[in-house]
């Protein structure tokens, strides 16, 4: 069995400020783990991917997460928030091949 | 390369009606999966093909809802006798299949509006 927690369903943040998206999880099976992003009346989009290895990942965009076992934590982080960052992201997490379970997601907002 | 596309982009229907929502997915990708996702909400697993296996049906709501995929490529996900809780956006994905590699594609998706 896996869940995704997506801790805030919306986080405001200025822009050139730190953007952290908190996610946690859970999974019999050591996981993968994705980033996906949804601009507006678009399909998602990947932002990176964690599945063995480095556990810190960068992804598209100046992302990156870092995958943290003890903690059952994948946290999105952006040093600098860009005004077209604004969307809603989405957590996930997958035991190998199969289907993916995905956070209730979260809306980034960014202010002027 | 061509993308995950689906069709229609849009679909209003009433209630009680059947639909058929189409995916086409990357050229060459062996598993492919239909989600829900609602207003608000996170996506829902619907159903997954990973090549001739049987597909893993374990996420459709209801026996209104079946899927089939043809000669392993296109898809079809059909809803029976519609209800307005079916009002939402069904998004496609594909993937590869290959060890290592299970970053899914997704398509636009289609916005079904049941009135």
């Amino acid at each position: 069995a896996q869940s995704v927690t997506q801790l805030g369903s919306h986080v405001s943040v200025s822009e050139g400020a730190l953007v952290l998206l908190r996610c946690n999880y859970s999974s019999s099976v050591p996981p993968y783990l994705f980033w996906y992003v949804q601009y507006p009346n678009q399909g998602l989009q990947l932002l990176l991917k964690y599945t063995t290895g480095a556990t810190l990942v960068k992804g598209i965009n100046g992302f990156e997460a870092e995958f943290k076992k003890s903690e059952t934590s994948f946290h999105l982080t952006k040093p600098s928030a860009h005004m077209s960052d604004a969307a809603e992201y989405f957590c996930a997490v997958r035991a190998g091949a199969g289907k993916s379970t995905f956070g209730d997601g979260t809306t980034l907002t960014v202010k002027p | 390369g061509a993308g995950v596309s689906q069709s229609p982009s849009n679909k209003v229907t009433e209630k009680g009606k059947d639909v058929e929502l189409r995916c086409d997915p990357i050229s060459g990708h062996t598993a492919l999966y239909w989600y829900r996702q609602s207003l608000g909400q996170g996506l829902e697993f619907l159903i997954y093909f990973q090549g001739n296996s049987a597909p893993d049906k374990s996420g459709l709501p209801s026996d209104r809802f079946s899927a089939e995929r043809t000669g392993g490529s296109v898809s079809t996900l059909t809803i029976q006798r519609t209800q307005q809780e079916d009002s939402a956006v069904y998004l496609c994905a594909s993937s590869s299949g290959l060890a290592g590699t299970y970053e899914q594609y997704f398509g636009p998706g289609t916005r079904l509006t049941v009135t």
